[in-house]
């Protein structure tokens, strides 16, 4: 157990669609983020939060792409209007104590747009 | 781009044999982390081990250690005594500064039998 729960595992949606992931952290935890990986690559870097403050957004995160964490406590991440090639999967990672301590990563959530 | 750099796309290793994975990176940072994550076939990415790049000494885990060579931007992964549960994808990583990783392309490992 990471620590991290993402909901939901599997989504399948068509063209054109909103959607919603959100992410859990079921432990005391210091900055949320979250991951795009398409099949066969690594995970890339979209975003993420000091407590409610979002620090850095990478340039993938297109304007389609919001990412909130209202509490400081669990987060979402929506993408309006998809598009097949906004297919991956989603992973969500916590980090604990300080600057560049390691990150755990949640089950991921893995979207197919039709 | 800063890249992260892994060479080898696919590799097999006996059970019980030893198997390195290869990685090189490129920063122009001197304080930076290095990483290698497991991703088996569930998807989960596992930490496997993490360098600090102010420590000549190479970190070690049980059976998975590392070669950091600082001034060449390498770091590779040995594993000794494979085991079949090792099989997966492995994913080097360079942590910037906020946690940033930027990951390889990965390598499939598989161990066979």
């Amino acid at each position: 157990d990471t620590g991290v729960s993402q909901d939901p595992r599997h989504k399948i949606t068509k063209r054109g669609q909103n959607v919603t992931f959100r992410c859990d952290p079921i432990s005391e935890h210091n900055r949320l983020y979250w991951y795009r990986q398409t099949l066969g690559q690594g995970p890339e870097f979209l975003t993420y939060f000091q407590n409610e403050a979002q620090l850095e957004k990478s340039r993938l995160l297109s304007d389609r792409f919001s990412a909130e964490r209202p509490k400081g406590s669990f987060s979402t991440l929506e993408i309006q209007r998809t598009e097949q090639g906004d297919s991956a999967m989603y992973l969500c990672a916590i980090t604990f104590g300080d600057l560049n301590e390691k990150l755990f990563f949640g089950s991921g959530t893995q979207l197919s747009v039709l | 781009a800063q890249t992260v750099t892994q060479s080898q796309p696919e590799m097999s290793v006996q059970e019980a044999e030893t198997v390195t994975l290869s990685c090189t990176y490129d920063t122009s940072e001197n304080n930076y982390y290095l990483f290698w994550y497991k991703q088996p076939p569930s998807r989960q990415m596992i930490l496997v081990i993490r360098q600090e790049a102010y420590k000549q000494q190479n970190a070690t885990e049980n059976r998975f250690s590392v070669n950091f060579q600082k001034a060449a931007k390498s770091f590779s992964l040995k594993i000794s005594d494979s085991q079949l549960g090792d099989t997966a994808m492995y994913f080097c990583a360079r942590g910037d500064a906020g946690n940033m990783l930027t990951f390889g392309g990965g390598t499939r490992l598989m161990v066979k039998p």
